[in-house]
């Protein structure tokens, strides 16, 4: 089976511009999750869809955002970015309807921001 | 709010040397408990998980972690590092009430061959 992909890998954007990242979970996994990670923060979650419905969201503003297809694929979205934006977009998915924790991750799309 | 706390934030050894990450978190209610890591230029990847029945659980390469649900930890451990244990090490928990899941901070270990 491929494992969770995660599109593009590396990009580069200025402050104000906006970001749309791609995941590609695990065939047959319907839940995927998001996380940003940094060196200051660590991993910090973004939010879960299952069933192209948001089921749980972290303590991010509203600039993020995203939507699940009815394929089960994700994309994430970024509008107005600032500099402490800049981070390692984490994808995860999970087989299951119940979310137990155990993941599947990608490889991460890491975003600079200049 | 829910949060995970992991006591090291790096970690020396040298090959051989005994491994113990410790991991707390703040939540009353049903927990499944993870151990996640990340290899040098990998992925995130299961190291081992707790979700009910025997609190000793043992995962890939050696490792093990204690679940003591008195003191809300569960914490790492390993004999017997290897260089190749060389990584960042997570320790996650998941609500289940919720399912959402929760990361540490994270723990660098560098093992010295």
């Amino acid at each position: 089976k491929a494992g969770v992909t995660q599109t593009p890998r590396y990009l580069i954007k200025t402050r104000g511009q906006q970001v749309t990242l791609s995941c590609s979970p695990i065939s047959g996994h319907r839940s995927v999750s998001w996380y940003q990670q940094t060196p200051g923060q660590g991993l910090q979650f973004l939010f879960e869809y299952f069933s192209e419905t948001q089921r749980n969201k972290g303590n991010f503003p509203g600039r993020f955002s995203g939507r699940q297809f009815s394929n089960s694929r994700s994309e994430m979205n970024v509008s107005t970015l600032e500099l402490g934006d800049s981070a390692l977009y984490l994808c995860a998915s999970s087989p299951g309807q119940e979310n137990t924790g155990e993941l599947f991750f990608g490889e991460g799309s890491r975003l600079t921001v200049l | 709010a829910q949060s995970v706390s992991q006591h090291n934030h790096h970690v020396i050894l040298s090959e051989a040397a005994s491994l113990e990450l410790g991991c707390n978190y703040s939540y009353g209610g049903t927990v499944n408990l993870f151990w996640y890591v990340q290899y040098p230029g990998q992925h995130l990847q299961l190291l081992l998980k707790y979700f009910s029945g025997d609190p000793l659980v043992k995962g890939i390469k050696g490792f093990e972690a204690e679940f003591i649900k008195s003191k809300f930890s569960f914490n790492l451990r390993k004999p017997s590092v290897q260089w190749s244990d060389t990584a960042e090490y997570f320790c996650a928990v998941n609500q289940r009430a919720t399912g959402k899941l929760i990361f540490g901070q994270g723990t660098t270990l560098q093992v010295k061959p």
